[in-house]
């Protein structure tokens, strides 16, 4: 699996939008990119994934560059419970998940 | 629906014994993979297993072993413990079916081994 670049940490205010990126420069077709975060004391949670477009759902945004190098999860309005470690994966047909070190998120009341 | 179970969630064993951790998946899913996650190597993959098969194998020494039942309930076993092995064991579920790339898998809890 290609591998991917994220910020070791980031810190947000609560209530702000937040732009979480991802570099994937060696990224194949075929490659999916996924998204998980990890909150304290719990296992991998989903968060969105996506091939090509940017993709929505109730708990971020994707954006997806259109090279495809690079990606950044959004969430739109940061929350205390948002506070975790944010990881980006590639994945290809039948391979499993290869966690990085993924970024950790800090929320400021 | 119920999520995916781990148990026991902490276990204290003792070098040179073994182990063994269940994970019950979420109704319908026939996948169950197996994670370790330690503060130095991070979350690393040790197997997969669909319809009772492995399907997929990460680099973990032989100790470490897996099997999954028809019900698709999966056990995972480490044998003559090591200090090392101490680690949150992490298993998730999903379909398994189609497109492995495009669908999300579910994660459990964990369960906490502390060898002493």
């Amino acid at each position: 699996d290609a591998k991917t670049t994220q910020p070791n940490s980031m810190e947000s205010n609560e209530e702000e939008p937040v732009h979480l990126p991802c570099n994937h420069s060696t990224i194949s077709g075929t490659d999916y990119i996924h998204w998980y975060r990890q909150l304290p004391s719990q296992g991998p949670e989903y968060v969105i994934h996506g091939l090509t477009s940017n993709v929505n759902n109730r708990m971020a945004s994707l954006a997806i560059a259109e090279d495809r190098k690079s990606s950044t999860l959004i969430l739109h309005r940061a929350t205390l419970r948002d506070a975790a470690v944010y990881y980006c994966i590639l994945r290809q047909t039948g391979n499993q998940f290869y966690f990085g070190t993924g970024t950790s998120l800090t929320v400021i009341p | 629906k119920a999520g995916v179970t781990q148990t026991p969630r902490y276990l204290i064993k003792t070098r040179g014994q073994q182990v063994t951790l269940s994970c019950s998946p979420i109704s319908g899913h026939r996948s169950v993979s197996w994670y370790q996650q330690t503060p130095g190597q991070g979350l690393q993959f040790l197997f997969e297993y669909f319809s009772e098969t492995q399907r997929n194998k990460g680099n973990f020494p032989g100790r470490f072993s897996g099997r999954q039942f028809s019900n698709s309930r999966s056990e995972m076993n480490v044998s003559t413990l090591e200090l090392g092995d101490s680690a949150l064991y992490l298993c998730a579920s999903s379909l398994g079916e189609g497109k492995p790339s495009n669908y999300g898998y579910t994660f459990g809890s964990g369960t906490r081994l502390t060898v002493v």
